[in-house]
């Protein structure tokens, strides 16, 4: 059975730029959340999407937005990226939002 | 007050003991736990959940549940080297489907 896979593994773009992150749930799975881990903040939640709907939201800016497929994929933005945006975002899936099981992650550095 | 709390370690164990874990929540309501284990630039791995006061035993791990005290801890029995890593606990706060808070970690290292 494949896991969750996030897409890109790495990523490099410069401050005031935007990014899209994508992730793919384990086959089966409707609800996809993401998170954000830095070293100093530790894990944080941004958001989940449970059937293309937010069920969800962390404490995050609005720069930060989501948005779930009818296939149960989950795409991530970022708008207007800042120094501070650099971390490893997380993506986990699970079949009703309880067990999560995380994917490799994708590591945004802005310069 | 921290929503989940662990303390950061290390926490340091010979070969073959016990290694014992601990993690408190501050939201009484909260119903369901959750440890994940992450090696150094890998990602989050589940490795135990918890749902009810007691414990829940899988292989050489157990969670421990305790509701009253809003205590969760794990048991790592015959650590092994290939355990050193940090884990975390999770809680999932009442009526937010979805969504782990997580505490900060807790290192622990296996000594040979």
């Amino acid at each position: 059975k494949a896991g969750v896979t996030q897409t890109p593994r790495y990523l490099i773009k410069t401050r005031g730029q935007q990014v899209t992150l994508s992730c793919s749930p384990i086959s089966g799975h409707r609800s996809v959340s993401w998170y954000q881990q830095t070293p100093g903040q530790g894990l944080q939640f941004l958001f989940e999407y449970f059937s293309e709907t937010q069920r969800n939201k962390g404490n995050f800016p609005g720069r930060f937005s989501g948005r779930q497929f009818s296939n149960s994929r989950s795409e991530m933005n970022v708008s207007t990226l800042e120094l501070g945006d650099s971390a490893l975002y997380l993506c986990a899936s699970s079949l009703r939002g309880q067990e999560a099981f995380f994917g490799q992650g994708t590591r945004l550095t802005v310069v | 007050q921290k929503e989940v709390e662990q303390n950061s370690g290390p926490l340091s164990v010979p070969e073959g003991a016990i290694a014992s874990l601990n993690c408190t929540y501050s939201d009484r309501g909260s119903q369901s736990f959750f440890w994940y284990r992450q090696y150094s630039g890998k990602s989050p791995e589940l490795i135990m959940f918890i749902y009810s006061n007691g414990d829940k035993e899988d292989g050489r791990f157990t969670a421990q549940l305790n509701k009253a005290s809003q205590y969760v801890s794990l048991l790592i029995r015959d650590s092994q080297p290939s355990d050193s890593a940090t884990y975390l606990c999770a809680v999932n706060p009442p009526g937010n489907t979805g969504k782990l808070i997580f505490g900060q970690g807790t290192t622990l290292q296996v000594k040979p």
